[in-house]
């Protein structure tokens, strides 16, 4: 089964700088997606960001991007200008194109923004 | 925002007592998820359905059952709840079977067993 690893329990910010979150997987699949998904206090679970595997191009969402290196099962998330709104828990995601159901999460890692 | 509701949002139970959680949602989605949190765990998944009456087991389904009687609600039961099912359970739906749909969550139930 694929496991996905975030190895950054917690990580801080200054406002306005750029932070970069880590993941990585482990997979025998060629075909797949990757999903960052933001957890705020409220604890509801919002999708940031999505790559899939088949693409070189890199995701972008705004202040939001990944550097995707499938050779090396990396996925990071990078945020720049970060505010405060984005302290949250991150959750790096790998779903299986051959399985509708395979959805493996990360542990997380918990972002604190500091004013 | 996806139409999905949960109920109840918190619930405190008593171990050896059963436990019935709801995922209600209006979005006329086929496929409906119900994983739980941990700590250091990330979110797991339960069961899961693809259709009225067809559910299947996830990665953690020991302890729990599930049913589907209509398109909208989907129900986790714990059938005799003990301390280790003290978690935060999510409720998620999905367009379609194909793996570029994404989940939308709901906004989970925190259920804490003494």
């Amino acid at each position: 089964a694929q496991t996905v690893t975030q190895s950054q329990p917690e990580m801080s910010v200054q406002e306005a700088e750029t932070v970069t979150l880590s993941c990585t997987y482990d997979t025998s699949e060629s075909d797949y997606y990757l999903f960052w998904y933001k957890q705020p206090p409220s604890r509801q679970m919002i999708l940031v960001i999505r790559q899939e595997a088949y693409k070189q191009q890199n995701a972008t969402e705004n202040r939001f991007s990944v550097n995707f290196q499938k050779a090396a099962k990396s996925f990071s998330l990078k945020i720049s200008d970060s505010q405060l709104g984005d302290a949250a828990m991150y959750f790096c995601a790998y779903r299986s194109p051959y399985n509708n159901n395979d959805m493996r999460f990360g542990a997380g890692t918990r972002l604190t923004v500091k004013p | 925002d996806a139409g999905i509701t949960q109920s109840p949002r918190h619930k405190v139970t008593e171990t050896g007592t059963p436990v019935t959680l709801r995922c209600h949602q209006t979005e006329n989605h086929r496929y409906m998820y119900w994983y739980r949190q941990d700590p250091g765990h990330g979110l797991r998944l339960i069961h899961y359905s693809y259709g009225v009456k067809d559910t299947d087991k996830g990665e953690v389904s020991d302890g729990y059952s599930v049913s589907r009687s209509k398109t909208e609600d989907f129900l986790l039961t714990l059938e005799s709840a003990t301390s280790s099912q003290t978690s935060v359970y999510f409720c998620a739906i999905s367009e379609g079977r194909l793996f570029t749909y994404e989940q939308y969550f709901g906004p989970g139930t925190r259920l804490t067993v003494t």
